[in-house]
């Protein structure tokens, strides 16, 4: 069975500074894909960002970019240049490939102060 | 293209009573998933569906819960005989495409909070 573990359950930053979040997994699998969702007050979870394990290459969504170490099953979330708009609850997810379920983290509750 | 579509947004039952939580994928796909969520908590897997058929099951509760998506409109989530312990936010996600990496990606809808009182 796939773990996720999202071990900062707070975090706050100063706008415009950058926030990085950890996560670490624990799988036996080879193939599979992680992400980033963020989910605002509204609770709408909205997709952040997205890695495939196969690919090096750290992926990168405009202030939003991982780094993904698979040798020590780590995806951190780094936030650039924060805004207000980033606060909100943020979950890392994994899922095998082509194999239905996600399993999510227990979420980090992120906090920019102006 | 419209995003998945949940409803309702709200949904107050009793105890003892039946809740029924409907979920339209996006447009193109054909992979429909429900989640729970608790209070604090992250997102659970209940069930995943394909068009008419259960293809995991493994998150849903063994009695009062049900799942289907038919050949013909939106994915519905049963619940029967409610308890207070099922008030929680229930998501659905849809996922579909030709190549493999638009097939694992899930889009979300945004949720029926359920209260049971």
């Amino acid at each position: 069975a796939q773990t996720v573990t999202q071990s900062q359950p707070e975090m706050s930053v100063q706008e415009a500074e950058t926030v990085t979040l950890s996560c670490t997994y624990d799988t036996s699998e080879s193939n599979y894909y992680l992400f980033w969702y963020k989910q605002p007050p509204s609770r709408q979870m909205i997709l952040v960002i997205r890695q495939e394990a196969y690919k090096q290459q750290n992926a990168t969504e405009n202030r939003f970019s991982v780094n993904f170490q698979k040798a020590a099953k780590s995806f951190s979330l780094k936030i650039s240049d924060s805004q207000l708009g980033d606060t909100a609850m943020y979950f890392c997810a994994f899922r095998v490939a082509n194999a239905g379920k996600s399993t999510f983290g227990d979420g980090t509750t992120l906090t920019v102060k102006p | 293209n419209a995003g998945v579509m949940q409803n309702p947004r709200h949904l107050v039952r009793r105890r003892g009573q039946e809740a029924r939580l409907r979920c339209s994928p996006m447009k193109g796909h054909s992979h429909v998933y429900w989640y729970r969520q608790l209070p604090e908590e992250g997102l659970k897997f209940m069930v995943y569906l394909q068009k008419e058929n259960i293809i995991d099951e493994s998150g849903m509760p063994k009695e009062r819960f049900s799942a289907e998506f038919p050949k013909e409109g939106p994915s519905i989530l049963r619940i029967q005989q409610v308890v207070r312990g099922d008030s929680a936010a229930y998501f659905c996600a849809s996922s579909g495409g030709t190549d493999s990496f638009a097939k694992n990606i899930q889009y979300f809808g945004a949720g029926t909070r359920l209260s049971v009182l």
